[in-house]
Protein backbone atom coordinates (compact mmCIF):
# COMPACT_ATOMS: atom_id res chain seq x y z
CA UNK A 1 0.00 0.00 0.00
CA UNK A 2 1.23 3.33 -0.82
CA UNK A 3 1.85 5.98 2.13
CA UNK A 4 3.52 9.47 2.39
CA UNK A 5 5.37 10.25 5.63
CA UNK A 6 5.45 14.37 6.24
CA UNK A 7 6.99 14.07 9.80
CA UNK A 8 7.41 17.79 10.76
CA UNK A 9 3.99 19.29 11.92
CA UNK A 10 4.77 22.96 11.99
CA UNK A 11 7.73 24.72 11.25
CA UNK A 12 8.70 27.95 12.10
CA UNK A 13 11.49 30.31 10.28
CA UNK A 14 12.05 33.97 10.35
CA UNK A 15 12.18 35.88 6.80
CA UNK A 16 15.65 35.38 4.39
CA UNK A 17 15.94 31.69 6.29
CA UNK A 18 16.36 28.18 4.00
CA UNK A 19 14.01 25.76 5.02
CA UNK A 20 13.33 22.33 3.92
CA UNK A 21 9.98 20.33 3.94
CA UNK A 22 10.80 16.68 4.36
CA UNK A 23 8.74 13.90 2.50
CA UNK A 24 9.40 10.10 2.18
CA UNK A 25 7.00 7.74 0.56
CA UNK A 26 6.37 3.83 0.60
CA UNK A 27 5.38 2.31 -2.57
CA UNK A 28 5.83 -1.48 -4.55
CA UNK A 29 4.89 0.05 -7.74
CA UNK A 30 8.15 0.92 -10.23
CA UNK A 31 6.36 3.75 -11.80
CA UNK A 32 4.80 6.27 -9.72
CA UNK A 33 4.42 10.36 -9.09
CA UNK A 34 5.35 12.24 -6.57
CA UNK A 35 3.79 15.94 -6.12
CA UNK A 36 4.03 18.94 -3.96
CA UNK A 37 0.65 21.56 -3.22
CA UNK A 38 0.54 24.12 -1.59
CA UNK A 39 -2.38 25.47 0.60
CA UNK A 40 -2.22 29.10 1.84
CA UNK A 41 -4.66 30.34 4.73
CA UNK A 42 -7.57 31.17 1.68
CA UNK A 43 -7.72 27.40 1.71
CA UNK A 44 -7.62 26.17 -1.95
CA UNK A 45 -4.59 23.55 -2.68
CA UNK A 46 -2.44 24.58 -5.57
CA UNK A 47 -0.17 22.38 -7.50
CA UNK A 48 3.51 22.72 -7.49
CA UNK A 49 5.91 19.95 -9.44
CA UNK A 50 5.05 16.55 -10.26
CA UNK A 51 8.10 14.15 -10.48
CA UNK A 52 8.09 10.25 -11.89
CA UNK A 53 9.89 7.98 -10.33
CA UNK A 54 12.45 7.74 -13.45
CA UNK A 55 13.67 11.02 -13.24
CA UNK A 56 15.70 11.52 -10.38
CA UNK A 57 16.54 15.09 -11.59
CA UNK A 58 16.80 17.93 -9.16
CA UNK A 59 14.68 20.92 -10.18
CA UNK A 60 14.93 25.05 -9.08
CA UNK A 61 11.84 26.99 -9.83
CA UNK A 62 12.49 30.35 -8.21
CA UNK A 63 13.56 29.86 -4.69
CA UNK A 64 12.00 26.77 -4.74
CA UNK A 65 13.85 23.62 -4.88
CA UNK A 66 13.24 19.82 -4.94
CA UNK A 67 15.60 17.06 -4.22
CA UNK A 68 14.05 13.55 -5.30
CA UNK A 69 16.26 10.81 -4.13
CA UNK A 70 15.13 7.05 -4.84
CA UNK A 71 17.90 5.48 -2.59
CA UNK A 72 16.04 7.26 0.41
CA UNK A 73 12.18 7.36 -1.24
CA UNK A 74 12.42 10.61 -0.13
CA UNK A 75 11.07 14.15 -2.36
CA UNK A 76 12.31 17.23 -0.35
CA UNK A 77 11.29 20.48 -0.69
CA UNK A 78 13.52 23.85 -0.02
CA UNK A 79 12.19 27.10 0.27
CA UNK A 80 15.11 29.72 -0.09
CA UNK A 81 15.54 32.90 1.11
CA UNK A 82 11.80 32.76 2.51
CA UNK A 83 9.00 34.94 2.70
CA UNK A 84 5.95 35.84 4.49
CA UNK A 85 4.00 34.87 1.43
CA UNK A 86 5.42 31.82 1.69
CA UNK A 87 3.12 30.54 4.75
CA UNK A 88 1.12 28.15 4.24
CA UNK A 89 0.60 24.46 4.42
CA UNK A 90 2.28 22.19 1.94
CA UNK A 91 1.09 18.57 1.08
CA UNK A 92 3.18 15.82 -0.65
CA UNK A 93 1.48 13.40 -2.34
CA UNK A 94 1.96 10.07 -4.17
CA UNK A 95 0.09 8.22 -7.22
CA UNK A 96 1.11 4.86 -8.48
CA UNK A 97 0.25 4.12 -12.15
CA UNK A 98 -0.36 0.59 -11.35
CA UNK A 99 -3.33 1.20 -9.12
CA UNK A 100 -6.40 3.22 -9.45
CA UNK A 101 -5.12 5.44 -11.57
CA UNK A 102 -5.34 9.33 -11.19
CA UNK A 103 -5.95 8.59 -6.80
CA UNK A 104 -3.14 10.33 -5.07
CA UNK A 105 -2.28 9.64 -1.39
CA UNK A 106 -1.01 12.72 0.79
CA UNK A 107 0.56 13.65 3.89
CA UNK A 108 -0.58 14.91 6.67
CA UNK A 109 1.01 18.40 5.22
CA UNK A 110 3.43 20.93 7.27
CA UNK A 111 2.14 24.07 8.17
CA UNK A 112 4.92 26.56 7.59
CA UNK A 113 4.97 29.92 9.02
CA UNK A 114 7.39 32.78 8.27
CA UNK A 115 7.98 35.72 10.34
CA UNK A 116 9.10 38.59 9.39
CA UNK B 1 -7.47 28.25 -16.08
CA UNK B 2 -9.41 25.32 -14.32
CA UNK B 3 -11.71 26.37 -11.98
CA UNK B 4 -13.38 23.94 -9.37
CA UNK B 5 -16.06 25.92 -7.37
CA UNK B 6 -18.17 24.84 -4.82
CA UNK B 7 -21.57 25.85 -3.60
CA UNK B 8 -20.62 27.03 -0.15
CA UNK B 9 -17.74 28.04 1.86
CA UNK B 10 -19.59 27.55 5.31
CA UNK B 11 -22.28 25.63 6.11
CA UNK B 12 -24.21 24.69 9.32
CA UNK B 13 -26.42 21.70 9.72
CA UNK B 14 -28.40 20.35 12.47
CA UNK B 15 -27.69 16.02 13.27
CA UNK B 16 -29.53 13.53 11.15
CA UNK B 17 -30.13 16.54 8.68
CA UNK B 18 -29.39 15.34 5.09
CA UNK B 19 -26.56 17.53 3.65
CA UNK B 20 -25.58 18.23 -0.21
CA UNK B 21 -22.40 19.29 -1.35
CA UNK B 22 -21.77 20.64 -4.45
CA UNK B 23 -18.94 21.10 -6.80
CA UNK B 24 -18.74 21.52 -10.51
CA UNK B 25 -15.48 21.83 -12.74
CA UNK B 26 -15.21 24.27 -15.88
CA UNK B 27 -12.53 22.39 -17.97
CA UNK B 28 -14.15 19.10 -18.98
CA UNK B 29 -11.89 16.59 -16.73
CA UNK B 30 -12.57 13.10 -16.75
CA UNK B 31 -11.81 12.65 -12.84
CA UNK B 32 -12.89 13.83 -9.54
CA UNK B 33 -12.83 13.65 -6.21
CA UNK B 34 -14.19 14.75 -2.75
CA UNK B 35 -11.82 14.87 0.26
CA UNK B 36 -11.94 16.11 3.87
CA UNK B 37 -9.28 17.64 5.69
CA UNK B 38 -9.14 17.29 9.56
CA UNK B 39 -6.16 19.02 11.27
CA UNK B 40 -3.47 16.27 12.08
CA UNK B 41 -4.89 13.92 9.85
CA UNK B 42 -4.37 15.25 6.03
CA UNK B 43 -6.18 14.78 3.24
CA UNK B 44 -8.51 11.56 3.18
CA UNK B 45 -10.06 10.60 0.08
CA UNK B 46 -14.06 10.14 0.68
CA UNK B 47 -15.04 9.10 -2.83
CA UNK B 48 -14.19 9.54 -6.79
CA UNK B 49 -15.44 9.04 -10.37
CA UNK B 50 -13.81 8.92 -12.90
CA UNK B 51 -17.04 8.75 -15.48
CA UNK B 52 -20.85 10.26 -15.43
CA UNK B 53 -22.23 7.63 -13.06
CA UNK B 54 -19.04 5.85 -11.62
CA UNK B 55 -17.71 6.05 -8.90
CA UNK B 56 -15.27 4.46 -6.28
CA UNK B 57 -15.03 4.44 -2.39
CA UNK B 58 -12.27 6.45 -1.22
CA UNK B 59 -10.69 5.48 2.26
CA UNK B 60 -13.37 6.85 4.69
CA UNK B 61 -16.60 6.10 2.56
CA UNK B 62 -19.07 5.46 5.59
CA UNK B 63 -21.46 7.83 5.76
CA UNK B 64 -21.23 9.36 2.64
CA UNK B 65 -22.44 8.55 -1.00
CA UNK B 66 -21.69 10.83 -4.05
CA UNK B 67 -23.42 11.00 -7.73
CA UNK B 68 -22.08 12.12 -10.84
CA UNK B 69 -25.64 12.81 -12.95
CA UNK B 70 -23.04 15.38 -15.68
CA UNK B 71 -19.03 15.27 -16.07
CA UNK B 72 -18.98 18.77 -14.30
CA UNK B 73 -20.35 18.33 -11.52
CA UNK B 74 -19.65 16.10 -8.63
CA UNK B 75 -22.00 15.91 -5.70
CA UNK B 76 -21.39 14.37 -1.94
CA UNK B 77 -24.20 13.49 0.31
CA UNK B 78 -24.27 13.17 3.77
CA UNK B 79 -27.47 10.96 4.30
CA UNK B 80 -27.91 11.58 8.25
CA UNK B 81 -25.44 14.37 9.81
CA UNK B 82 -23.58 13.53 12.26
CA UNK B 83 -21.03 15.46 14.76
CA UNK B 84 -17.85 13.35 13.77
CA UNK B 85 -19.16 14.58 9.90
CA UNK B 86 -17.80 18.09 11.06
CA UNK B 87 -15.02 19.28 8.72
CA UNK B 88 -13.69 21.11 6.01
CA UNK B 89 -14.31 18.92 2.63
CA UNK B 90 -12.44 19.61 -0.74
CA UNK B 91 -13.70 19.06 -3.98
CA UNK B 92 -10.55 18.33 -7.02
CA UNK B 93 -10.87 17.13 -10.42
CA UNK B 94 -8.31 15.82 -12.74
CA UNK B 95 -7.79 15.26 -16.62
CA UNK B 96 -8.41 12.02 -17.01
CA UNK B 97 -7.56 8.66 -14.60
CA UNK B 98 -4.18 8.69 -15.01
CA UNK B 99 -1.84 9.03 -12.03
CA UNK B 100 0.54 11.79 -14.00
CA UNK B 101 -2.23 14.26 -13.53
CA UNK B 102 -2.17 16.99 -10.86
CA UNK B 103 -5.20 17.92 -9.51
CA UNK B 104 -7.08 21.14 -9.30
CA UNK B 105 -9.11 22.29 -5.60
CA UNK B 106 -12.11 23.89 -5.18
CA UNK B 107 -11.84 26.85 -2.16
CA UNK B 108 -13.51 23.93 0.35
CA UNK B 109 -16.69 23.62 2.05
CA UNK B 110 -16.33 23.87 6.46
CA UNK B 111 -19.18 21.69 7.51
CA UNK B 112 -20.15 21.99 10.85
CA UNK B 113 -22.77 19.70 12.27
CA UNK B 114 -24.65 20.75 15.48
Amino acid sequence: AQKVTQAQTEISVVEKEDVTLDCVYETRDTTYYLFWYKQPPSGELVFLIRRNSFDEQNEISGRYSWNFQKSTSSFNFTITASQVVDSAVYFCALSEAGTNAGKSTFGDGTTLTVKP
Amino acid sequence: DVKVTQSSRYLVKRTGEKVFLECVQDMDHENMFWYRQDPGLGLRLIYFSYDVKMKEKGDIPEGYSVSREKKERFSLILESASTNQTSMYLCASSLVAAAYNEQFFGPGTRLTVL
